[in-house]
């Protein structure tokens, strides 16, 4: 199957300072990624839906200043998380669009997700 | 908005044992995916579905498309330890949109 990455895997930073995580399909073009936050023992929550070349639409109550997220190529999403506060610790993870069969078989492959300690 | 019903929550089973989730949904779904989640990591695709009726392997694992498009069901044959970890049902309802996930089977093996 195809292939996301996510870089870092996992990082700790200071109440106050901003992240960034950066997406990747390394062997595809999406046209459409989206960023998830996961809770322990929680599904998946969608944060926003970013689309290359084009402003991203966030979910109901997720601050769009606060998580930025830029699709600038159509491997390469990134999600900014500004100003990061211990609330926003989590586990973000990405996932990419892909339409590898053709037009009514598009499936969604996730990168392994980032693990992020705000202290 | 679009839920989807995902059972059992949790299941406890002997290696060797076969397991059965299924999903339902109140709307109707053009895609269905199942994923695994170990922790630590993101969820694995393991099996598409995009027909109606459409019955799929992989390895072990079978799963089917509702014919009302409503439904689908994971099945794992003769399971073994690495097959720990928290099955996902996703639907799909357009191409470019945004899945809706169930909430998750959490399935134990024991040796």
């Amino acid at each position: 199957g195809a292939v996301v990455s996510q870089h870092p895997s996992w990082v700790i930073c200071k109440s106050g300072t901003s992240v960034k995580i950066e997406c990747r399909s390394l062997d595809f073009q999406a046209t459409t990624m989206f960023w998830y936050r996961q809770f322990p023992k929680q599904s998946l929550m969608l944060m926003a839906t970013s689309n290359e070349g084009s402003k991203a639409t966030y979910e109901q109550g997720v601050e769009k200043d606060k998580f930025l997220i830029n699709h600038a190529s159509l491997t390469l999403s990134t999600l900014t998380v500004t100003s990061a506060h211990p609330e926003d610790s989590s586990f973000y993870i990405c996932s990419a669009s892909s339409l590898g069969e053709g037009l009514g078989r598009e499936t969604q492959y996730f990168g392994p997700g980032t693990r992020l300690l705000v202290l | 908005g679009q839920q989807l019903n995902q059972s059992p929550q949790s299941m406890f089973i002997q290696e060797g044992e076969d397991v059965s989730m299924n999903c339902t949904s109140s709307s109707i779904f053009n895609t269905w995916l199942w994923y695994k989640q170990e922790p630590g990591e993101g969820p694995v695709l393991l099996i598409a579905l995009y027909k109606a009726g459409e019955l799929t392997s992989n390895g072990r694992l079978t799963a089917q498309f509702g014919i009302t498009r409503k439904d689908s069901f994971l099945n794992i044959s003769a399971s073994i330890p690495s097959d720990v970890g928290i099955y996902f049902c996703a639907g799909l309802e357009t191409s470019g949109s945004r899945l809706t996930f169930g909430e998750g089977t959490q399935l134990t093996v024991n040796p």
